[in-house]
């Protein structure tokens, strides 16, 4: 079935980049995501990108795509404070409708 | 639109009593979702509806859950009796595929505590 694997933990020192990673295993996924969850909310999309591209860049987010390995990367250049949050991959797959997530990655900002 | 809504946000209730929890789509958004998030076990899909119609309740933990969703603007996820093991944060989330990347909007979540 389908798996979506990310790290736990990430701490970074503000103004340094992030680079949070996922590998998932459907290889009929036509989109992958990016989501952030901040304390009692609900997840909101960051980005996503389709499964032909091999990157994304909006802002200061580059979104790497390796579809041969199953690898999604998020960099967050220059983080701050506020990136301070749980990032969650996702797949969409192209058999079925199913939205599947990883376990999320809690971002931690070093002063 | 006000986004998707979600009561109750908060619950707490004994073990052996029913719960049901209550989503509201965003207008027009044609797939529904109810997701529970749990430290061990992360996001985990329960079950989703396409035009009203379960697609897929692979998820559904029991019998003792049950989801419905009698019109496009309204869908109910029930848990019958309640245990202490389905406490989480229960999420709703809808989308359209008419927007190509079926992106998700989620709502704030109801957070179960069943004692």
């Amino acid at each position: 079935g389908e798996d979506v694997e990310q790290s736990l933990f990430l701490s970074v020192r503000e103004g340094d980049s992030s680079v949070i990673n996922c590998t998932y295993t459907d290889s009929s996924s036509t989109y992958l995501y990016w989501y952030k969850q901040e304390p009692g909310a609900g997840l909101q999309l960051l980005t996503y990108i389709f499964s032909n591209m091999d990157m994304k860049q909006d802002q200061r987010l580059t979104v790497l795509l390796n579809k041969k390995d199953k690898h999604l990367s998020l960099r967050i250049a220059d983080t701050q404070t506020g990136d301070s949050a749980i990032y969650f991959c996702a797949e969409i797959s192209n058999r079925d409708d199913k939205i599947i997530f990883g376990k999320g990655t809690r971002l931690h900002i070093l002063p | 639109d006000a986004g998707v809504i979600q009561s109750p946000r908060h619950e707490v209730t004994e073990m052996g009593q029913e719960v049901t929890l209550r989503c509201k789509p965003i207008s027009g958004h044609d797939y529904l979702f109810w997701y529970r998030q749990t430290m061990m076990r992360g996001l985990e899909l329960l079950i989703y509806f396409n035009n009203n119609v379960p697609i897929d309740d692979s998820g559904m933990p029991e019998d003792r859950f049950s989801a419905k969703m009698p019109n496009a603007s309204f869908s109910t996820l029930k848990i019958q009796p309640s245990e202490p093991r389905d406490s989480a944060v229960y999420f709703c989330a809808s989308s359209s595929q008419g927007a190509g990347a079926n992106v998700l909007t989620f709502g704030a979540g109801s957070r179960l505590t069943v004692l």
